[in-house]
């Protein structure tokens, strides 16, 4: 069964840059890679998407390397507000088009 | 970005009855919807793929009968929890996924059943 997998938790510090790594062996040809922000009683937050190399918006930067088995969430200098739950997200191809959460990387955000 | 909406945000029931919860898509069309349930300081899970008029796939283990899913149009798709009992409280989040293959998440409904 096709799958992510993301370390549990990380804890960091105000201002540093958290780099967070997800494996996703199984991803299908045409699949983007999604990566979310969840906050407690909220709905995912979309943070950024790329199908491969690397994309950075306002917020994160996304490393995909050629065989886009894994991808790497960058964050900037993070603030205490980003402490949050970060899930990757894939589509895998099996039985239909369908996108799985893995278990998620709980950060911690000190002062 | 794309709004997703849910309606209710919460909802508290007694137990036996049914509850019916919507998800739309404000400004985009969705020909696939996703409803997700998540328990406290867990995953989502997913629980069935809605696809604009046609049946509801559903995966493994979660009981179609027990959980309507209606995708009418574009925009909306519904999903009635039916005869609710106290361990079907959870927080049911949905999705919908535009034609670039953006997946967009609504802000989750609160099931209580008493």
């Amino acid at each position: 069964l096709a799958k992510t997998t993301q370390p549990i938790s990380m804890d960091s510090y105000e201002g540093q840059e958290v780099n967070i790594t997800c494996s996703h062996n199984n991803i299908a040809t045409n699949d983007y890679i999604t990566w979310y922000q969840q906050f407690p009683s909220q709905g995912p937050r979309f943070i950024i998407q790329g199908y491969k190399t690397k994309v950075t918006n306002e917020v994160a930067s996304l490393f995909i390397p050629a065989d886009r088995k894994s991808s790497t969430l960058s964050l900037p200098r993070v603030s205490l507000s980003d402490t949050a739950v970060y899930y990757c997200l894939v589509g895998f191809n099996t039985g239909g088009f369908k996108t799985i959460f893995g278990a998620g990387t709980r950060l911690f955000v000190k002062a | 970005g794309a709004v997703v909406s849910q309606h209710p945000s919460w909802v508290i029931c007694k137990s036996g009855t049914s509850v019916k919860i919507e998800c739309r898509s404000l400004d985009f069309q969705a020909t696939t919807m996703f409803w997700y349930r998540q328990f406290p300081k867990q995953s989502l899970m997913l629980m069935a793929t809605s696809n604009e008029g046609s049946k509801a796939t559903y995966e493994q283990g979660v009981e179609k009968d027990k959980f309507l899913i209606n995708h009418a149009s574009l925009t909306l798709s519904t999903l009635t929890v039916t005869s609710a009992h106290p361990e079907d409280s959870s927080f049911y989040i949905c999705s919908a996924r535009n034609l670039a293959d953006e997946q967009f998440f609504g802000p989750g409904t609160r099931l209580t059943v008493l």
